[in-house]
């Protein structure tokens, strides 16, 4: 089965501009996350979407935000582009389930922002 | 959310197997223990999970403590291509059933094999 998709892969934005990036889980998968990953802080989480609701923030600034559609795909936007929100950005996708069902990720978006 | 302390890098030679340890002494009884890997240039892969019994599958085994503070990630047989980062992380099952879903990532332990 197809895995989770990131698009687009690479992106360079000016400071001061924003960006969306995507993601598109797999298929049956109704949980989303999004992580930031950057040399200095390590993976960082983001925000995390069940059925189209925001279920849990991280610690970042609200230029940051998120989204999820219907079909469970999930887009997440940067607004007023800093040189420090240059990083790789990991979405994961998973079934909802009491087992501690495992997530997977995507390749990421990597984000360069001069 | 508990965290987990794992050391920042281990070797290996290639086809002995490796021991990667994990301490995570605030750990709840709905807390799953996860282990991925981050290969470079990609996205973490999840390699195994459990609760509280011993885990095997075909990537890996993973050993958990009786007491659950601590667990073990086991390669068999190291390969080259199982040079990565190595991260251990707690899941609450709880919120798992909610769909509420969300990993604190540590620093990871690097796993250099050498041929």
């Amino acid at each position: 089965k197809a895995g989770v998709t990131q698009t687009p892969r690479y992106l360079i934005k000016t400071r001061g501009q924003q960006v969306t990036l995507s993601c598109s889980p797999i298929s049956g998968h109704r949980s989303v996350s999004w992580y930031q990953q950057t040399p200095g802080q390590g993976l960082q989480f983001l925000f995390e979407y069940f059925s189209e609701t925001q279920r849990n923030k991280g610690n970042f600034p609200g230029r940051f935000s998120g989204r999820q559609f219907s079909n469970s795909r999930s887009e997440m936007n940067v607004s007023t582009l800093e040189l420090g929100d240059s990083a790789l950005y990991l979405c994961a996708s998973s079934r909802a389930g009491g087992d501690g069902t495992e997530a997977f990720f995507g390749q990421g978006t990597r984000l360069t922002v001069v | 959310d508990a965290k987990t302390t794992q050391p920042n890098s281990m070797e290996s030679n290639e086809e002995e197997p490796v021991h990667l340890p994990c301490n995570h002494s605030t750990i709840s009884g709905t807390d799953y223990i996860h282990w991925y890997r981050q290969l470079p240039s990609q996205g973490p892969e999840y390699v195994i999970h459990g609760l509280t019994s011993n885990v095997n599958n075909r990537m890996a085994s993973l050993a958990i403590a009786e007491d659950r503070k601590s667990s073990t990630l086991i390669l068999h047989r190291a390969t080259l291509r199982d040079a990565a980062v190595y991260y251990c992380i707690l899941r609450d099952g709880l919120r798992a059933t909610s769909g509420t879903y969300k990993y604190i990532f540590g620093t990871g332990t690097r796993l250099k094999v050498l041929a």
